[in-house]
């Protein structure tokens, strides 16, 4: 089955650019997602990409996809503290629904 | 507020008891997707539904079941409960079923701790 991956934990200053990576195994993923989780709450979407893009910009929010080496990065501008949680890398099982294979998420922790 | 309502928020049970955890999907959104999240296992797909009908299945164990009713709440039933059941279960919903059923919308959250 699917397999996501993402490192466990990043820290980063206030003011630094933060890039959080995940790599993934089927190919055939069609959407590729970054959800944040903050503490006590729920996941909130924070952007999406297409698999037949290289790359999305969304405000502070840069999406990259190399589908090559199945690679999806996400890069914040300017993190503030307030952009401490945990985010998750997600992609669509390939198959004909909508349920989405989640990475293990990864750790943001801004330091002021 | 993503408009995707679960309860109850907590609920505290003990080992072979059997709980039910509730879902209201956002208005118009006609599917559910129930995941588990626990430290050990990460955030794992248990099942969807879409307008009342099972649509796919995931790492769901036998002693959990789930059902879409006809106003399309969801219900997930676990039963003989153990201390590894202990997890955040999240509802999620979107408009449609398959690939491009548009983005799920995730509610807080229901923790459940079996002692």
């Amino acid at each position: 089955g699917e397999d996501v991956e993402q490192s466990l934990f990043l820290s980063v200053r206030e003011g630094d650019s933060s890039v959080i990576n995940c790599t993934y195994t089927d190919s055939s993923s069609t959407y590729l997602y970054w959800y944040k989780q903050e503490p006590g709450a729920g996941l909130q979407l924070l952007t999406y990409i297409f698999s037949n893009m290289d790359m999305k910009q969304d405000q502070r929010l840069t999406v990259l996809l190399n589908k090559k080496d199945k690679h999806l990065s996400l890069r914040i501008a300017d993190t503030q503290t307030g952009d401490s949680a945990i985010y998750f890398c997600a992609v669509d099982n390939g198959g004909a629904t909508n349920k989405l294979i989640f990475g293990t998420g990864t750790l943001l922790a801004v330091q002021p | 507020d993503s408009g995707v309502t679960q309860t109850p928020k907590h609920l505290i049970t003990a080992t072979g008891q059997r709980v039910t955890l509730r879902c209201s999907p956002r208005s118009g959104d006609l599917s559910v997707y129930w995941y588990q999240q626990s430290l050990d296992q990460g955030l794992q797909f248990l099942i969807q539904y879409y307008n009342g009908e099972e649509r796919a299945k995931g790492n769901i164990l036998e002693r959990f079941s789930a059902q879409q009713f006809p106003d399309l709440h969801s219900e997930l039933n676990l039963s003989s409960l153990e201390l590894g059941d202990s997890a955040l279960y999240f509802c999620a919903s979107s408009v449609g079923a398959g690939r491009s059923g548009g983005e799920l919308f995730f509610g807080e959250g229901s923790r459940l701790t079996v002692l």
